[in-house]
């Protein structure tokens, strides 16, 4: 069956440092999602992106995240200056399509900012 | 309703039995709704889904029930196994668009 992978599984950063989280979507999927689990918590979503741009963000990602497909297989996800707050599993998802459709999750990157 | 931090509500069921898993979701016009489970160390695994239109859907061992009026959404699950262990959550889709909200959660334990 198909799957999202997410690398790595655990990312140790210096706070203020740059960290970029990948992710390879399920193939023929169109729709790909970052979201992001503080130890403890629900889910929470990020960013949406379809057709190289944004569709959709949280009040969360602000001006240090951004996200980018820079070929046709792989999704990042940026952080510019990291914080102690931003310690948190991060899960990438993507779908054949917004709506109706299912999101289908990596097992996530651990971030651990020190 | 919602769980913040560690306190997950619990739900501990016997190998074999029937469990009942409910949601109470928060915004009258999302029109799709999601079940995953997730285990240690594992990111939201797809359970089954339901639109708006339906009130019940049927997958293998398990059912998810709709309730509008109440907004509430339940995720049966038949014969229990020790598999099923993991935390259980809802999710909801509003108008078609990106973004899952989810519920806070409820841990699933089963015992032997």
């Amino acid at each position: 069956e198909p799957e999202v992978t997410q690398t790595p599984s655990h990312q140790v950063t210096q706070m203020g440092q740059e960290v970029i989280l990948r992710c390879v979507p399920i193939s023929n999927h169109l729709y790909f999602y970052w979201y992001r689990q503080i130890l403890g918590q629900k889910v929470e979503f990020l960013v949406s992106f379809y057709n190289n741009e944004i569709s959709e963000k949280s009040e969360i990602f602000d001006d240090q995240f951004s996200v980018e497909r820079p070929d046709g297989s792989n999704f990042t996800l940026k952080i510019r200056s990291t914080k102690l707050e931003d310690s948190a599993m991060y899960f990438c998802a993507s779908s054949e399509r917004p709506g109706w459709r299912p999101q289908h999750f990596g097992d996530g990157t651990r971030l651990s900012i020190l | 309703g919602e769980s913040v931090g560690l306190h997950l509500p619990t739900l501990s069921v016997q190998e074999g039995d029937n469990s009942i898993i409910n949601c109470a979701y928060s915004n009258s016009a999302s029109d799709y709704f999601i079940w995953y489970k997730q285990e240690s160390g594992k990111g939201p695994q797809f359970i089954i889904d339901i639109r708006s239109n339906m009130d019940k859907r049927q997958g293998q061992r398990v059912t998810v029930l709709l309730n509008k009026t109440v907004k509430h959404l339940s995720l049966q699950i038949a014969a229990t196994q020790p598999g099923d262990s993991a935390v259980y959550f809802c999710a909801e889709v509003l108008n078609a668009g990106n973004m899952l909200t989810f519920g806070g959660g409820t841990r699933l334990m089963v015992k032997p």
